[in-house]
């Protein structure tokens, strides 16, 4: 079946400092990619939605500015934290969809746990 | 918009079988999905639902009313290892899914 990256897996980094999170299709092209947040005993929060070749899609109250999406190709996205506090340590996981005529599923990555000291 | 309510919490014995249920309201739907997590790990693909009837994969199944808004996933011979958060998930035509805030479901010997 069609497998999503995501790297790293873990990241801890000082407050004020950038973190950059890659997600990698690894056998199908999509040109839709979505980032997720999670923090503890909560379900998964769509961040935005990265589109291939133009600027990213974010979900009302994600600052576009502090989460920087860059989908330069058909199978990697990447998500930017800039300037990192604490409040942005979290689970971020992205997902793609295989956009082939018969498929329906959206993969998901392993996640990126992210601690902001 | 799109809202989604399952239980947060069940509970079931192992080798039984349990129901988690979800309604939802949306303003354009394009199937459903369930998912299962366990602590600390992505979520995995379950089942996928657009039309309304039963969908079995094994021990698991789906059903699916789009008229009531309404889904189940079925599980079947409980093992330990289902003890997990099961997420129903809805997408809208925009193709973008929301999740609910999850099942988290504990199987007791």
């Amino acid at each position: 079946g069609a497998v999503v990256s995501q790297h790293p897996s873990r990241v801890i980094c000082k407050s004020g400092t950038s973190v950059k999170i890659e997600c990698r299709s690894l056998d199908f092209q999509a040109t839709t990619m979505f980032w997720y947040r999670q923090f503890p005993k909560q379900s998964l929060m769509l961040m935005a939605t990265s589109n291939e070749g133009s600027k990213a899609t974010y979900e009302q109250g994600v600052e576009k500015d502090k989460f920087l999406i860059n989908h330069a190709s058909l199978t990697l996205s990447t998500l930017t934290v800039t300037s990192a506090h604490p409040e942005d340590s979290s689970f971020y996981i992205c997902s793609a969809r295989d956009e082939g005529p018969t498929s329906y599923e959206q993969y998901f990555g392993p996640g990126t746990r992210l601690t902001v000291t | 918009g799109q809202n989604i309510d399952q239980p947060t919490e069940m509970t079931a014995t192992e080798g039984a079988i349990v129901q988690i249920n979800c309604t939802y309201q949306t303003s354009g739907f394009n199937g459903l999905f369930w998912y299962q997590q366990h602590a600390g790990e992505a979520p995995t693909f379950l089942s996928y639902n657009v039309l309304d009837g039963l969908e079995e994969k094994g021990r698991f199944s789906s059903f699916l009313s789009r008229s009531k808004g309404y889904s189940y996933l079925l599980l079947k011979e409980l093992q330990m290892k289902d003890s997990a958060s099961y997420l129903c998930a809805v997408r809208d035509r925009g193709q973008k899914v929301t999740f609910g805030i999850g099942t988290k479901l504990q199987v007791i010997p």
